[in-house]
């Protein structure tokens, strides 16, 4: 079975552009989470969708947004970007939800300058 | 904001002898599982334990739960130099929020 696969593996943008991520779940997995990496803030939940709807969502910006699509394909938006966003961003899909195991895909290295 | 905090924050240990790592949390939980990270496999999910279980074993891992502490436990035992990564606790609260603790940098040394 394939794993969690996320495009692209790095990224380098500049202040104020937005960025798009990409995570193809494992096959039957309906629940993909994202979370973001960085040395000074850890692992932070961003958000949960499960069937194309966003269940549960972090503390975060309205900036970071996603969607997810009918093959459970998802996507992570970031606009308006600052330096503070340079980070490994991860998304692991799982059967249920993120209170099942996760399996994590290898991540997003975002810089931005 | 991290729900848990994990201690100690750095371990050294010779291949071959055990390795606890504590993790602590703030509110009460539904469940705690704990993942390894290391470069060449990233994040990886190895154990599940509910809020009703006190201890969960699995290969050469041992996980104790204890909700009225609200603190876990995880213990490799016959440590290899393959373990040597981060370890991390996560916790998934009342309120749908899923937070990771703060990680133990976990060193085996052959």
């Amino acid at each position: 079975k394939a794993g969690v696969t996320q495009t692209p593996r790095y990224l380098i943008k500049t202040r104020g552009q937005q960025v798009t991520l990409s995570c193809s779940p494992i096959s039957g997995h309906r629940s993909v989470s994202w979370y973001q990496q960085t040395p000074g803030q850890g692992l932070q939940f961003l958000f949960e969708y499960f069937s194309e709807t966003q269940r549960n969502k972090g503390n975060f910006p309205g900036r970071f947004s996603g969607r997810q699509f009918s093959n459970s394909r998802s996507e992570m938006n970031v606009s308006t970007l600052e330096l503070g966003d340079s980070a490994l961003y991860l998304c692991a899909s799982s059967l249920e939800g993120f209170w099942d195991e996760q399996y994590f895909g290898p991540g997003t290295r975002l810089t931005v300058t | 904001s991290q729900q848990g905090e994990e201690d100690p924050q750095a371990l050294s240990i010779q291949e071959g002898e055990n390795a606890t790592m504590n993790c602590s949390y703030k509110t009460s939980i539904n469940n705690l599982q704990w993942y390894r990270q290391n470069s060449g496999r990233g994040l990886v999910h190895l154990i599940l334990i509910r809020s009703n279980e006190r201890e969960k074993h699995s290969g050469r891992l041992r996980v104790t739960l204890d909700t009225s502490k609200k603190s876990s436990s995880l213990l490799i035992t016959a440590s290899r130099a393959a373990d040597t990564a981060s370890y991390f606790c996560a916790t998934d609260a009342p309120g749908n929020q899923f937070y990771f603790g703060t990680g133990t940098s976990l060193t085996v040394i052959p």
